[in-house]
């Protein structure tokens, strides 16, 4: 399985930015690195995702390192709706861990402070 | 509807009993992933489809539980003679059937007491 590793918690500031980090040291060259959240007592949902290049929507940004064994997701103006377990999955052919690469680890919980 | 729908939202069953739980994904979508979720605790998989067929039922607890998908459209999942450890919410995604450069979608989930 191709795994990432995340913190188990982080806090931050409303109003400030966040930089919620995963290391994927084994990605291989096929696999996307997606990120989702899951507020509280609601069905995870999609964030942002990237293969090589950071990306920007309208929710947050995603950098990810040139040699793609880490990334960033990036929450630009943190607000209090943005507290929620955030997960950082790889998908691609073969990672393995079941359900065609969507494998949710235990996330970061963010925590916002007013 | 334009996102994925489960029913009921909620259900309590006495343990011992039958249950089904049902998912309607996004029209089109020919993957669709089955979780469970403890309270306080992380999404554990249970079975994916792609079609009609689940090549990956590993992630299934016991004999109990089965799932099916027809018409490549509605799944249901099935727990037979519920027991206490059964209670969770059951979480529904379903994504295109070339996931890996698209997001999959979730439902509000069916969340199961058994008393």
């Amino acid at each position: 399985d191709a795994k990432t590793t995340q913190p188990n918690s982080m806090e931050s500031n409303e109003e400030e930015p966040v930089h919620l980090p995963c290391n994927h040291s084994t990605i291989s060259g096929t696999d996307y690195i997606h990120w989702y959240r899951q507020l509280p007592s609601q069905g995870p949902e999609y964030v942002i995702h990237g293969l090589t290049s950071n990306v920007n929507n309208r929710m947050a940004s995603l950098a990810i390192a040139e040699d793609r064994k880490s990334s960033t997701l990036i929450l630009h103006r943190a607000t209090l709706r943005d507290a929620a377990v955030y997960y950082c999955i790889l998908r691609g052919l073969g990672s393995g861990g079941g359900a065609d690469g969507l494998t949710f680890g235990k996330g970061t919980h963010l925590i916002i402070q007013p | 509807g334009a996102g994925v729908s489960q029913s009921p939202s909620n259900k309590v069953t006495e343990k011992g009993k039958d249950v089904e739980l049902r998912c309607d994904p996004i029209s089109g979508h020919t993957a669709l992933y089955w979780y469970r979720q403890r309270l306080g605790q992380g999404l554990e998989f249970l079975i994916y489809f792609q079609g009609n067929s689940a090549p990956d039922k590993s992630g299934l607890p016991s004999d109990r539980f089965s799932a099916e998908r027809t018409g490549e459209s509605v799944s249901t999942l099935t727990i037979q003679r519920t027991q206490q450890e059964d209670s969770a919410v059951y979480l529904c995604a379903s994504s295109l059937e070339t996931p890996l450069d698209t997001e999959a979608f979730f439902g509000q989930g069916t969340r199961l007491t058994v008393v």
